[in-house]
């Protein structure tokens, strides 16, 4: 099955602890996306790349950092920076062909600050 | 903030169509019409998009006006899975940090046996 794939689906660290959450895609798309949601609110961007070995900041990326070593794969770090790390993050990949952009999202990962 | 306006919640009888409206007046020449869908405690699912013509595919047509300031999404016979909150996005281009989604408050459709 062709997908997008996070992991673990529910998360629980304790505070001050940095925490990664996995994401993997099968798609052959070149863009990926990291997106935080908070309860009864929309997606807030965090970060995104296009290409393997480059990033860019979306609209709420402190506190968070993210790599992209291969085209599959776009781990995000949550670290102790973040101030309110308790939310439902949520990957997502497209293709950059024209016309085909529309965003894949994987099932989420709920991390839990204790 | 999103560019897009929509009622909070609709209901719809199962087996009917569901005609979700969205009014994005502010939209630009090359901002495309996304609408996704997202059940409680899952990632959003696509649903469709356009941008100047009408469009339909196997799970929902989108109706957009001439002037491109409102959209209609139409799920034709709408089951008990369609229960869902539904989003109207507008979209930036890839550009612009990467063609970014931004999800306003959305319709929580439900539907009702």
């Amino acid at each position: 099955d062709g997908g997008i794939t996070q992991s673990p689906k529910y998360l629980f660290r304790k505070e001050g602890q940095n925490v990664t959450l996995s994401c993997e895609q099968n798609l052959n798309h070149d863009a990926m996306y990291w997106y935080r949601q908070d309860p009864g609110q929309g997606l807030r961007l965090i970060y995104y790349s296009q290409i393997v070995n480059d990033f860019q900041k979306g609209d709420i990326a402190e506190g968070y950092s993210v790599s992209r070593e291969k085209k599959e794969s776009f781990p995000l770090t949550v670290t102790s920076a973040q101030k309110n790390p308790t939310a439902f993050y949520l990957c997502a990949s497209s293709s950059l062909a024209p016309g085909q952009n529309e965003q894949f999202f994987g099932p989420g990962t709920r991390l839990t600050v204790l | 903030d999103a560019k897009t306006t929509q009622p909070p919640s609709m209901d719809c009888a199962e087996g009917r169509a569901a005609n979700l409206p969205c009014n994005h007046s502010t939209i630009s020449g090359n901002e495309y019409v996304y609408w996704y869908r997202q059940i409680h405690s899952q990632g959003p699912q696509y649903i469709i998009h356009g941008l100047k013509n009408n469009e339909t595919n196997e799970m929902a047509s989108l109706i957009i006006t001439e002037d491109r300031k409102s959209s209609t999404l139409i799920l034709p016979h709408a089951t008990l899975r369609d229960t869902a909150v539904y989003y109207c996005i507008v979209r930036p281009a890839l550009y612009n940090q990467g063609g970014k989604l931004i999800f306003g408050q959305g319709t929580e459709l439900s539907v009702k046996p």
